[in-house]
């Protein structure tokens, strides 16, 4: 049985960072693209970046480029989300996701969520 | 990036057959490609992986699902409407905009 289970999550000010990660077990992890999605309160889901199984590759949306960092440790199975200057409006539940490497648009297995909020 | 547009919510009763829509552009939904994905997503829970490429179920989902796609329009079909239907639903397509993804903004699923 996979289980994807995130943590990290908290309240922040605006401008300060935080780490978040996903504990996968149940799958072979280096099968596995993973992303990061997150959902803000009352909203639909948004793509955050995606990590190759190796590493290598790393793809971001538009509005984290630049502050987030997608990273991957294949020997302790763990996805990590670093984030940088942090905003009000990337208050969000944060999932991470796994994608067959050969199908990477098939968000297949999901984690509950951490919730982030960017509040003074 | 602009999120693909799907109803707010969409109702039906039990034992009808529902459509909801997700409509995108010919950069992602009517790209010249099949990756299309739905996701249902009871409250308070994550994300369940529903339909992929635009019309196969992964194994375990019920055939009472099933997907479509025309132009940039991609839809989703629930038929013989039952109870546990009742969820948020979210579609999700890849972008040509450097190998990136978009979902929509999600549609609520009653069911009377």
């Amino acid at each position: 049985q996979v289980q994807l289970v995130e943590s990290g999550g908290g309240v922040v000010q605006p401008g300060r960072s935080l780490r978040l990660s996903c504990a996968a077990s149940g799958l072979t992890f280096t099968d596995y693209a993973m992303h990061w999605v997150r959902q803000a309160p009352g909203s639909g889901l948004e793509w955050v970046a995606v990590i190759s199984y190796d590493g290598r590759i790393k793809t971001y949306a538009d509005s984290v480029k630049g502050r987030f960092t997608i990273s991957r440790d294949n020997s302790k199975n763990t996805l990590f989300l670093h984030m940088d200057s942090l905003r009000p409006d990337d208050t969000a539940v944060f999932h991470c996701a796994g994608s067959r490497d050969s199908a990477w648009h098939n968000f297949e297995y999901w984690g509950q969520g951490t919730l982030v909020t960017v509040s003074s | 990036q602009s999120a693909l547009t799907q109803p707010a919510s969409v109702s039906g009763s039990p034992g009808q057959s529902i459509t909801i829509s997700c409509t995108g552009t010919s950069s992602d939904v009517g790209g010249g490609h099949n990756f299309v994905s739905w996701y249902q997503q009871h409250p308070g829970k994550a994300p369940k992986f529903i339909m992929y490429d635009v019309y196969i179920r992964p194994s375990g989902v019920s055939s009472r699902f099933s997907g479509s796609k025309s132009g940039n329009t991609a839809s989703l079909t629930i038929s013989g409407l039952q109870a546990e239907d009742e969820a948020d639903y979210h579609c999700s397509s890849y972008t040509d905009s450097g190998g990136t993804y978009v979902f929509g903004g999600g549609t609520k699923v009653s069911v009377l």
